[in-house]
């Protein structure tokens, strides 16, 4: 099976703080995304990645960055937090950019 | 652009009621097609997918057929449960878009009351 792990499942940072959210596949998918998921607005796309060292804007891209510095991690980095990204993070993966998404778990994460 | 539309909710249903959810799309081509289930407090699971014209995907008594005439890939259950309470969001592959490999619809939350 394939696994997708976000490195925490809670987390409550401060406003302005450097915050990274790791997200790890164990099953060499070449495609890996980062989403953010708000009552009444569904998941919204952050950042993608379809190769090791190559990164694409989604649709809310503003006040967030990637890293993918190897093919098994993707990650998402809130370059000083504010509370407006009090949110939940899921990151997924894909073998194709037609095949299905796996998802990890879900990061909840709390700016105060 | 490609887009998925899906029936707001929430839905409550009694235990062994029939569930629709209504999903439609719009696309170019023939994309394949998704129904993804997030239970409470965890991330989403693929439940079914199709990937041509006339294909039913199944999966713990969910179906869902992919009708190309109608652009629509409607999730039903002939006898929900309560652990069935959960939320059911209708993805379609976004191939040729550029905006990452799967667009979703906006979710319907479903409640089994016993």
């Amino acid at each position: 099976d394939v696994k997708v792990t976000q490195s925490s499942r809670y987390l409550v940072k401060r406003t302005g703080e450097k915050v990274f959210l790791e997200c790890v596949q164990d099953m060499d998918h070449e495609n890996m995304f980062w989403y953010r998921q708000d009552p009444g607005l569904g998941l919204r796309l952050i950042y993608f990645s379809y190769d090791v060292k190559m990164k694409e804007k989604g649709d809310i891209p503003e006040g967030y960055s990637v890293s993918r510095e190897k093919k098994e991690r993707f990650s998402l980095i809130l370059e000083s937090a504010s509370t407006n990204q009090t949110s939940m993070y899921l990151c997924a993966s894909s073998l194709s950019k037609q095949g299905e998404a796996f998802f990890g778990q879900g990061t909840r994460l709390t700016v105060v | 652009g490609n887009s998925v539309t899906q029936m707001e909710g929430p839905v409550t249903l009694s235990e062994e009621a029939f569930l629709t959810i209504n999903c439609t799309y719009t696309a170019t081509g023939y994309p394949s097609l998704f129904w993804y289930v997030q239970y409470p407090g965890e991330g989403l699971q693929l439940l079914l997918k199709a990937t041509k014209a006339d294909d039913k995907g199944s999966n713990k008594g969910f179906e869902a057929t992919y009708r190309k005439e109608t652009t629509s890939f409607h999730l039903e259950k002939g006898s929900v449960q309560v652990s069935d309470s959960a939320v059911y969001f209708c993805a379609l592959a976004n191939y040729g878009g550029s905006q990452g490999n799967l667009i979703f619809g906006k979710g319907t939350k479903l409640s089994v009351k016993p």
